[in-house]
C-alpha cells in the first residue's frame, strides 16, 4: 500500500512568485491536512480538507490556500511568496474527518530567495 | 499561546534503558493525543495515540500515559534502542483532524 506522496520534494522560488504543492493521500483515505514546519514556529496546522471541502483552517494569511479533488488528492497554493514562507510543508492523510491516526508524507522543502 | 508544550528539548539515554518523554497541554477540548517520531527532512511517523477517556495505551515498546487532571501525558520507550534516536513530537487533536504539536524532544540513545 503506497504511503502519502508529496511532490515536488524540493522547490526554490523567488519572493513574489506563487507556488503549488501537491499531495496524494493513502488509497482510501479521504481527509487531507497540511502543516508548515519551521525552526522558529515548529509544526503548525494550515488547513484540512474532506470530501473536497475545507473543514478547518489554521492562523495563516489568505495567501495560503488549498483545495481537494474528487479523488482526494489535494493541492496547496501560496501566492506572493515571502522569505518567511521558507519551510517544510507536510501533508497528512487520514481515513476520515475524525480518524485518530494521521499519516504524513515526506514533505516539500520550499526555499524562497 | 502554546497549547501543547514539550519542556525538555533533548534527552540522552543509554541503550536498553527507559526513555520518558513528557508533554503538557492547556486546552481541555483536546480529545486525542498522538506521538510522532521524526527524522530530519522526513515527515513525522505515527507511533501511538490515546483517547482522552483512557489513561494508558501500550503498543510493543511504546506506552503512553495520560493524566487528564494534570493535563499531562508521557511516552515511555522500553527498552530504548539506538534506532530510536530522533525527534519526538506530541500532538493533540481537536475539531476533526486538526493537530496541535508540541515543540519536540530530541532523543539520543547511546550504544
Amino acid at each position: 500500500k503506497a504511503g502519502v506522496t508529496q511532490t515536488p520534494r524540493y522547490l526554490i522560488k523567488t519572493r513574489g512568485q506563487q507556488v503549488t504543492l501537491s499531495c496524494s493521500p493513502i488509497s482510501g483515505h479521504r481527509s487531507v491536512s497540511w502543516y508548515q514546519q519551521t525552526p522558529g514556529q515548529g509544526l503548525q496546522f494550515l488547513f484540512e480538507y474532506f470530501s473536497e471541502t475545507q473543514r478547518n483552517k489554521g492562523n495563516f494569511p489568505g495567501r495560503f490556500s488549498g483545495r481537494q479533488f474528487s479523488n482526494s488528492r489535494s493541492e496547496m497554493n501560496v501566492s506572493t511568496l515571502e522569505l518567511g514562507d521558507s519551510a517544510l510543508y507536510l501533508c497528512a492523510s487520514s481515513l476520515g474527518p475524525s480518524n485518530t491516526e494521521a499519516f504524513f508524507g515526506q514533505g516539500t522543502r520550499l526555499t524562497v530567495v | 499561546d502554546q497549547q501543547v508544550k514539550q519542556n525538555s528539548p533533548s534527552l540522552s539515554v543509554q541503550e536498553g534503558r527507559i526513555s520518558i518523554l513528557n508533554c503538557d497541554y492547556t486546552n481541555s477540548m483536546f480529545d486525542y493525543f498522538l506521538w510522532y517520531k521524526k527524522y530530519p527532512a522526513e515527515g513525522p511517523t505515527f507511533l501511538i495515540s490515546i483517547s482522552s477517556i483512557k489513561d494508558k495505551n501500550e503498543d510493543g515498546r511504546f506506552t503512553v500515559f495520560l493524566n487528564k487532571s494534570a493535563k499531562h501525558l508521557s511516552l515511555h520507550i522500553v527498552p530504548s534502542q539506538p534506532g530510536d534516536s530522533a525527534v519526538y513530537f506530541c500532538a493533540a487533536r481537536t475539531a476533526g483532524n486538526k493537530l496541535t504539536f508540541g515543540g519536540g524532544t530530541r532523543v539520543l540513545v547511546k550504544p
